[in-house]
């Protein structure tokens, strides 16, 4: 099943705005990740929120983790057409400790339109 | 650092041939996952290994695939026979630190 959902699977947004993303999940998790990947390319590790932590910050990247809701946000602001790209969230399992594979969503497409 | 490479880039071959993936994760990683992409199952883990042990490999597919890792620099994912529902992009990652994983460029595999 899928562990990570992110919504919406599609956002198109002018350069300037702010863009989110949503992600929920289904088990307990130690980490959660959000990744990129530029089309063609591989994936971009672009931060990483422990269980434990409730937001992290990242240059223009924000992340928010609510454990009791199992979700997670990633909030990109003053974006820019470089940013254009997909968006995926990426759970471990509990049970691994943060060492084993990550179960990722179908990620969200962005665009940034200039 | 390179990166972790992956070959070949592009491969296209016909039904029921051997496929070989390679890939050479960041040296000094310890752990090195596959992982498969389409459109209609997004990324999916196959397998990984730590310290070139296969910890899980409940994600392979079938039995046509398998996956080694003789040494440490290099790890190899193989299909036998292939069949066009293979067609995928497959990745190959690294890791050290518990969690983020560095992705290589991707196989983009076509099978006919």
């Amino acid at each position: 099943s899928q562990q990570g959902e992110e919504d919406p699977q599609a956002l198109s947004i002018q350069e300037g705005e702010n863009a989110t993303m949503n992600c929920s999940y289904k088990t307990s998790i130690n980490n959660l990740q959000w990744y990129r990947q530029n089309s063609g390319r591989g994936l971009v590790h672009l931060i990483l929120i422990r269980s434990n932590e409730r937001e992290k910050h990242s240059g223009r990247l924000r992340v928010t983790l609510d454990t009791s809701k199992k979700s997670s946000s990633l909030l990109i602001t003053a974006s820019r057409a470089a940013d254009t790209a997909s968006y995926f969230c990426a759970t471990d399992s509990l049970v691994g400790g943060g060492a084993d594979g990550l179960t990722f969503g179908k990620g969200t497409h962005l665009i940034i339109q200039p | 650092d390179a990166g972790v490479i992956q070959s070949p880039r592009h491969e296209v071959t016909e039904m029921g041939q051997e496929v070989t993936l390679r890939c050479k994760p960041i040296s000094g990683h310890n752990s090195l996952f596959w992982y498969r992409q389409t459109m209609m199952r997004g990324l999916e883990l196959l397998i990984y290994f730590n310290n070139n042990v296969p910890i899980d490999d409940s994600g392979m597919p079938e039995d046509r695939f398998s996956a080694k890792m003789p040494n440490a620099s290099f790890s190899t994912l193989k299909i036998q026979p292939s069949e066009p529902r293979d067609s995928a992009v497959y990745f190959c990652a690294s890791s050290l630190v518990l969690g983020e994983q560095y992705f290589g460029p991707g196989t983009r595999l076509t099978v006919t």
